[in-house]
């Protein structure tokens, strides 16, 4: 079975001003890592994933994570932050078949 | 292309009724799973369906949830004898099936016990 671990239930931050979502997670096997976003009254909507490979992985509007099997982390980031990314954000971690997902990060981004 | 279709988007309806949601995913995805949003509890997964295995219940939080999925497309979530605590955003979601694909969301059903 595996966990994932939100640290931060609520993030405001400055626009323009850089950001960090954290996500931990734990499992018995190998995993696989995803970042989805919900807008107000939508569904979710994927953000970037780790499969394999290189271990910092992108998004097309700016975000980026890296995936850290030492420390057993997924952390998002982005530089600078626009009001347009105000948001929940889901960490999610497959073993194969259903998502596992965090509790959510929600993200506002002030004036 | 069009993507996960869910029906109805809002639905209310007293305690004790039973009620259908429904779930139309991408064409060509045969893996459709379907999780249960609340308010402070994050996302629950329910059911997933793979071709035409037989579907994981795991998530049901009990026997008044059911779910089917007809020719390997569309899904149908029923939930009877509702209680007020099955007030929540049902959200379907569809893929490829093949591991690690990602999973496509729709709207969801915001379902409101009163």
């Amino acid at each position: 079975a595996q966990s994932v671990t939100q640290l931060d239930s609520q993030v405001p931050v400055f626009e323009e001003a850089p950001v960090e979502l954290r996500c931990n997670y734990s499992s018995s096997v190998s995993v696989y890592l995803f970042w989805y976003v919900q807008y107000p009254n939508q569904g979710l909507q994927l953000l970037l994933k780790y499969l394999s490979g290189s271990t910092l992985v992108e998004s097309i509007n700016g975000f980026e994570a890296e995936f850290n099997k030492s420390q057993t982390s997924f952390h998002l980031r982005k530089p600078s932050v626009h009001i347009s990314d105000t948001a929940e954000y889901f960490c999610a971690v497959t073993a194969g078949g259903q998502l596992t997902f965090g509790s959510g990060t929600q993200l506002t981004v002030l004036p | 292309g069009a993507g996960v279709s869910q029906s109805p988007s809002n639905k209310v309806t007293e305690k004790g009724k039973d009620v259908e949601l429904r779930c139309d995913p991408i064409s060509g995805h045969t893996a459709l799973y379907w999780y249960r949003q609340s308010l402070g509890q994050g996302l629950e997964f329910l059911i997933y369906f793979q071709g035409n295995s037989a579907p994981d219940k795991s998530g049901l939080p009990s026997d008044r949830f059911s779910a089917e999925r007809t020719g390997g497309s569309v899904s149908t979530l029923t939930i009877q004898r509702t209680q007020q605590e099955d007030s929540a955003v049902y959200l379907c979601a569809s893929s490829l099936g093949q591991q690690a694909q990602p999973q496509h969301f729709g709207d969801g059903t915001r379902l409101s016990i009163l």
